[in-house]
């Protein structure tokens, strides 16, 4: 089976804070995301990566940068977190194998960000 | 315009019931659809992908309509345990995969 870890399930940061969110699949997967998710807003993606090195911003990228050094890690980075960063973040990985954007999408079990 | 659109719901129907969502997209260009359900507190996992002639899952039946620009998911024979949110999903030709806010469906005894 697909593992995708985040490493947190639970952060309280304070506001100004860098904040480090990281994601590991191990299933040798290209591509990899970064939504996050609030009530009545739904998934909303972040930024997103190709494979190693590579990243393309999603739809709301300010306030985020990210790495992907390796092909099973993908780091979601908040520079300086704000209290309107509080929310549910969701890694997922996607293989290229079946074709370009066919692909199912594996979930980590989330990291839920409290900024106070 | 929202890139992906859903109706939140919530739907609340009686087991049994038939249930219907659409999702509708903007980007004429995309490529792929699907339907992923997430249950509460939990991440959300593939339904089904949805295909141009249609796809059927035992009680689950999926619809794309180029032309109108969305796609549908039917529920037959509701049961207890499909109590959800049920989001779309759609890829644009970029790549990167665009989530409707979700429809939340209630089933009740």
């Amino acid at each position: 089976d697909v593992k995708v870890t985040q490493s947190s399930r639970y952060l309280v940061k304070r506001t100004g804070e860098k904040v480090f969110l990281e994601c590991v699949q191990d299933m040798d997967h290209e591509n990899m995301f970064w939504y996050r998710q609030d009530p009545g807003l739904g998934l909303r993606l972040i930024y997103f990566s190709y494979d190693v090195k590579m990243k393309e911003k999603g739809d709301i990228p300010e306030g985020y940068s990210v790495s992907r050094e390796k092909k099973e890690r993908f780091s979601l980075i908040l520079e300086s977190a704000s209290t309107n960063q509080t929310s549910m973040y969701l890694c997922a990985s996607r293989s290229l194998a079946g074709g370009l954007n066919t692909g199912e999408l594996f979930f980590g079990e989330g990291s839920r960000l409290t900024v106070l | 315009r929202k890139e992906v659109e859903q109706d939140p719901g919530p739907f609340n129907v009686p087991e049994g019931a038939t249930v219907a969502f659409n999702c509708t997209y903007s980007n004429s260009a995309s490529q792929s659809f699907f339907w992923y359900r997430q249950d509460c507190r939990k991440e959300p996992k593939l339904l089904m992908s949805v295909y141009s002639s249609g796809n059927e899952d035992g009680r689950f039946t999926a619809q794309l309509n180029r032309a109108s620009q969305y796609i549908s998911l039917l529920i037959r024979d509701s049961k207890l345990s499909d109590s959800a949110t049920y989001l779309c999903a759609v890829n644009v030709d970029t790549g990167k995969l665009i989530f409707g806010q979700g429809t939340t469906l209630q089933v009740k005894p």
